[in-house]
């Protein structure tokens, strides 16, 4: 089945502890992209990758880090998670090298006390 | 200003009525155009995208974009209980790597 899955999916930490939400797509998409969405900001993309060790910042960066060493892989990671961090995060990916029409994983509850 | 605004609703219809929904964009730059809908607790999915003036039919739904008036809407007929949930519009800049969504306007279908 095609698709975009993420873990966890449901995260609860403390502040400063760091933290990788991993996810992965098996339909061999170019682009990839982090999302984080909250109520009445809608989504706003974090990072994006065009390809293989090509990523760039979004919107809303700060705080973020991700890597592309794999097509299939885009691993989210927050070094020193903070409060203003919780939040619904999405992954995403789409065919060709921009973000079109994209899928999206499942989501990814994050909640940092 | 936001690139992409959406009225905010939220928008109530009766079962079998016409559910309109409209989005507005800042980027005259902005070529393509993608409507998501996301029911509660999921995870966004793609159910239309236009490209072109004029109007788009697929099914139930019909996009239709106005690049003069930079604004794109969303119709549903024959609306249904199923149809209630939150639908994202989404633009994209050409030559940009970026996708940006408005804020939502979430629908509910009256039985």
């Amino acid at each position: 089945e095609a698709q975009v899955t993420q873990n966890p999916r449901y995260l609860i930490t403390v502040t400063g502890k760091k933290l990788t939400v991993t996810c992965s797509q098996n339909m061999n998409h170019e682009y990839m992209s982090w999302y984080r969405q909250d109520p009445g900001l809608g989504l706003r993309q974090i990072y994006y990758s065009m390809n293989v060790e090509v990523t760039d910042k979004g919107d809303v960066p700060e705080g973020y880090k991700v890597s592309r060493k794999e097509k299939r892989n885009f691993p989210l990671i927050l070094e020193s998670p903070s409060p203003n961090q919780t939040s619904l995060y999405f992954c995403a990916s789409s065919p060709g090298s921009g973000p079109g029409e994209q899928y999206f994983g499942p989501g990814t509850r994050l909640t940092v006390t | 200003q936001k690139e992409v605004e959406q009225n905010s609703g939220p928008l109530s219809v009766p079962e079998g009525a016409i559910a309109s929904l409209n989005c507005t964009y800042s980027d005259r730059g902005s070529q393509s155009f993608f409507w998501y809908r996301q029911y509660s607790g999921k995870s966004p999915e793609l159910i239309m995208f236009i490209y072109s003036n004029g109007d788009k039919e697929d099914g139930r739904f019909t996009a239709q974009l106005n690049k003069a008036s930079q604004y794109v809407s969303l119709l549903i007929r024959d609306s249904q209980p199923s149809d209630s949930a939150t639908y994202l519009c989404a633009a994209h800049v050409a030559n940009d790597y970026k996708l940006s969504f408005g804020a939502g306007t979430t629908v509910t279908v009256r039985a």
